[in-house]
């Protein structure tokens, strides 16, 4: 089973900020907090990830709460381009044999 | 970010009839490479771990016999469909890692319609 948890759909107007929470209230220590997206039929595509500081790089940032049990990420203005389902992963760093589970993912649509 | 490719995109085969899938990590090499499948309105689900040199791990109620995977070398990865049947249509997709944390970086996915 997946270890987030997230709002199945989400609604965000053109040009405002998209906040997407997740919870991962059973993350370990070694567990960093990953975030991809889907748009309809294509791979997912890596955004953004971190440990417990937040984030932020050219397409998202990432917040994430000081018990690491839960993370926000964050578009700052969101464009119909965005229109995708988003995935919140957590993963253990660096080993190569921990798989990605991924959840149901929330399905952002951007509104004009 | 790295790249990871799959050929082809797309796939229409006949039942019974195998068809071959390739993951390609571009500008990286990757010593494990993940398959995915994904079926209509739904998540993706693993497949299988695909090993560098070595067998592939596959999840439980994945047939190892239907879905063989070869890792020869360091940047490809193929999945092979044997025997396939309307039920295998599907959007398959591979994943590489890279870097320390081997943050997975995924392919574009190939659409396999059986009839």
């Amino acid at each position: 089973d997946a270890k987030t948890t997230q709002p199945p759909s989400m609604d965000c107007a053109e040009g405002r900020a998209a906040n997407l929470p997740c919870n991962h209230s059973t993350i370990s220590g070694n567990e960093y907090v990953y975030w991809y997206r889907q748009i309809h039929s294509q791979g997912p595509q890596y955004i953004i990830h971190g440990l417990k500081n937040n984030e932020t790089n050219e397409m998202a940032s990432l917040i994430i709460t000081e018990d690491r049990k839960s993370s926000t990420l964050i578009l700052p203005h969101a464009t119909l381009r965005d229109t995708a389902v988003y995935y919140c992963i957590v993963r253990a760093r660096g080993n190569r044999d921990d798989k990605i589970i991924f959840g149901k993912g929330t399905r952002l649509h951007i509104l004009p | 970010g790295a790249v990871v490719s799959q050929h082809p995109s797309w796939v229409i085969c006949k039942s019974g009839t195998s068809v071959k899938i390739e993951c390609r990590s571009l500008d990286f090499q990757a010593t494990t490479m993940f398959w995915y499948r994904q079926f209509p309105k739904q998540s993706l689900m693993l497949m299988a771990t695909s090993n560098e040199g070595s067998k592939a791990t596959y999840e439980q109620g994945v047939e190892k016999d239907k879905f063989l995977i070869n890792h020869a070398s360091l940047t490809l990865s193929t999945l092979t469909v044997t025997s396939a049947h309307p039920e295998d249509s599907s959007f398959y997709i591979c994943s590489a890692g890279v870097g320390r944390l081997d943050t997975q970086y995924f392919g574009p996915g190939t659409r396999l319609t059986v009839l």
